[in-house]
């Protein structure tokens, strides 16, 4: 089992460049979600999907867009990266028990 | 959202027992109470999860008091592969959002 998939694992982009993250999960879950995570820091909730077709604001929104385009897949979209997106991104998905998560996106904004 | 206070860190020993004790006054009726764990450079992995009493699995234990105003995970003797960080969560489940603070870091020394 794949279980949570992310893409890329490692970026680098210029300030002002646009990308999105892709996260796919075999599992069968309803539940989606988009974490960062900065050195020494937990982990803060910027976008969620509790099902498909369905999005909603995190703690962290501003920056972000998001897409769940079917149950398995949910994006997270950077329109105009800055460097205060450098961070780890975590994908994850759950039953409504337990979350599994993706093996994150180092993501770096120069 | 039922919000968790946990201390940020804790030390102890090899093949000690250790309990990290998560508060959370206003937790609701609908949710459980669940632990993750996080190692560096990886996302967090689910531990346990309970509603009420006790629940013990492989890991480790978590028991939650009559009030339920506060949980205690423990751990018992830890080795140094248990050297991580431990998040409480608070959560009705399915569709909910996942909101991790700030968490425990454990360090175990040999």
């Amino acid at each position: 089992n794949a279980g949570v998939t992310q893409t890329p694992k490692f970026q680098v982009l210029k300030t002002g460049q646009s990308m999105t993250l892709q996260c796919a999960q075999d599992m069968n879950h309803n539940s989606m979600y988009w974490y960062r995570q900065d050195p020494g820091m937990g982990l803060r909730l910027i976008y969620y999907s509790a099902s498909e077709g369905t999005t909603d604001k995190g703690e962290v929104p501003n920056g972000y867009n998001v897409s769940r385009l079917n149950k398995r897949e949910f994006s997270l979209r950077l329109e105009s990266a800055a460097p205060s997106q450098t961070s780890v991104y975590f994908c994850a998905s759950s039953d409504g028990l337990e979350a599994f998560f993706g093996q994150g996106t180092r993501l770096t904004v120069v | 959202l039922a919000k968790t206070t946990q201390p940020i860190s804790m030390d102890s020993y090899e093949g000690q027992e250790v309990n990290i004790t998560c508060s959370h006054n206003n937790i609701a009726t609908n949710d459980y109470i669940t632990w993750y764990q996080q190692f560096p450079s990886q996302g967090p992995r689910f531990i346990i999860q309970g509603y009420k009493t006790k629940v013990t699995n492989e890991v480790a234990s978590l028991f939650i008091p009559a009030d339920r105003k506060s949980s205690t995970l423990s751990l018992p003797r830890v080795s140094l592969s248990d050297t991580a960080v431990y998040y409480c969560l608070v959560d009705w489940g399915n569709g909910n959002k996942l909101v991790f603070g700030a968490g425990t870091i454990l360090r175990v020394k040999s």
